[in-house]
């Protein structure tokens, strides 16, 4: 069965003190791996796609990188507005490629 | 655009009755997608429709859901009989398919999500 597990589940910074967001993800055949943000009562929002080993895409503070069976994202020197569950999801390549699978989040808090 | 809109953004209903939600997708995007959401826990797909046609319901999806998109454009998910269990956050999002890997296919963009208390 496909699955995605994200580590840790919760995980709190003080500002400008950097560390990392682990999805893991065991699939019979990735067509993309996605990051999402989703702060308090509102719908996720798209960070980053990344699709093969070895990829790495940036934006501001955050920095999503890709390998065979897991994907970090790296926060570097995070700012309280950083605070929200993160968000990772599998598509799958073949008849399933349109959905998203995703984990159960990271809850980020990021101390002044 | 303004992106996906969902409506009603909070709907608190007693056990028993039906409710409807309603997403209206970014308009070109011709796939659409339902997730369930409940706290600390990451959304779960239930239904997709590209275009008008309804292509997948999850297990998750009982008989008393039911998903409609007509025309292809704004899309109804009704639940009737509700039960405590069916509290949670519903989330629309919508895509638009594109052919081949790396192309930015199928980047899922999500509503705000219409949250159900079932009492």
């Amino acid at each position: 069965e496909d699955q995605v597990t994200q580590s840790p589940e919760a995980l709190r910074l003080q500002e400008g003190e950097s560390s990392s967001l682990n999805c893991s993800y065991t699939v019979s055949g990735l067509r993309g791996l996605f990051w999402y943000r989703q702060d308090p009562g509102k719908g996720p929002e798209f960070l980053f796609t990344l699709y093969s080993a070895g990829e790495e895409k940036e934006k501001e503070r955050l920095k999503a990188t890709l390998t065979k069976k897991e994907s970090f994202l790296h926060i570097t020197a995070p700012k309280p507005e950083d605070s929200a569950t993160y968000l990772c999801a599998v598509q799958l390549s073949g008849g399933s490629n349109y959905k998203l699978t995703f984990g159960k989040g990271t809850l980020l808090t990021v101390n002044p | 655009d303004t992106g996906v809109s969902q409506d009603p953004r909070h709907k608190i209903t007693k056990r028993g009755q039906n409710v409807t939600f309603r997403c209206d997708p970014i308009s070109e995007h011709n796939r659409l997608y339902w997730y369930r959401q409940t706290l600390g826990q990451g959304p779960e797909f239930l239904t997709y429709f590209q275009n008008e046609a309804q292509l997948e319901k999850s297990r998750l999806l009982s008989d008393r859901f039911s998903a409609e998109r007509p025309k292809g454009s704004f899309s109804t998910l009704e639940i009737q009989r509700t039960e405590q269990g069916d509290s949670a956050m519903y989330l629309c999002a919508s895509s638009l398919a594109r052919a081949g890997v790396g192309s930015g296919a199928n980047v899922l963009t999500f509503g705000a999500g219409s949250r159900l208390t079932v009492l």
